[in-house]
């Protein structure tokens, strides 16, 4: 079955480590987004990518980067200079108009906690 | 810039009965996409429905509708006969064709909703 597979589903991070979340998937889309969510709070877009070798800023980019090699991976990098990452993070990716339903597909998510 | 509006932090329904999420966005617009998601406690975001807005007839997903108000700019959620399962975090999104420019989702802060035994 297509979908995205994020990995770790816990990631425990020591002060001053980069971390790595990883977020395939196998839909063949070519969109695909990182979120982060805190707690009883909304979606707020990190950085997005709508095609390889290409990706933008989104509202909170700050502290993250990202490389987008391969169609298929998306991998977010929550750095040192995130000063707060603990965090809910949600991968996402989206058909193009008339494939699908031109919504997000949702990962299951990684949850990052600073120890 | 589009904005979604979700105006009701909480929601709480009986078992069996209907609630109704509210949702209203602001746009320029003439043709976009309009979604509603829902994020049970496990956290994993799940597509509800969707619509399309030049498409005048409203989505129904099994217990779930919509009610698409164009010229009002609402686009609020009925859930009928309410389950346990229904509990959940819902979003409300909207998305510009892709002749808008934007290739993102915009989504509203989200209703809590509670289903009482």
């Amino acid at each position: 079955d297509g979908g995205i597979t994020q990995s770790p589903k816990y990631l425990f991070r020591k002060e001053g480590q980069n971390v790595t979340l990883s977020c395939e998937q196998n839909l063949n889309h070519d969109a695909m987004y990182w979120y982060r969510q805190d707690p009883g709070q909304g979606l707020r877009l990190i950085y997005y990518s709508q095609i390889v070798n290409d990706f933008q800023k989104g509202d909170i980019a700050e502290g993250y980067s990202v490389s987008r090699e391969k169609k298929e991976s998306f991998p977010l990098t929550v750095t040192s200079a995130q000063k707060n990452p603990t965090a809910f993070y949600l991968c996402a990716s989206s058909s193009a108009p008339g494939q699908g339903h031109y919504g997000y597909t949702f990962g299951s998510g990684t949850r990052l906690t600073v120890v | 810039a589009q904005t979604v509006t979700q105006s009701q932090p909480e929601m709480s329904v009986q078992e069996a009965e209907t609630v109704t999420l509210s949702c209203t966005y602001d746009t320029s617009e003439s043709d976009y996409y309009l979604f509603w998601y829902k994020q049970p406690p496990s956290r994993q975001m799940i597509l509800v429905i969707r619509q399309e807005a030049y498409k005048q007839q409203n989505a129904t997903e099994n217990r779930f509708s919509v009610n698409f108000q164009k010229a009002a700019k609402s686009f609020s959620l009925k859930i009928s006969d309410s389950q346990l399962g229904d509990a959940a975090m819902y979003f409300c999104a909207y998305r510009s064709t892709p002749q808008g420019g934007s290739e993102k989702l915009v989504f509203g802060k989200g209703t809590k909703l509670t289903v009482n035994p």
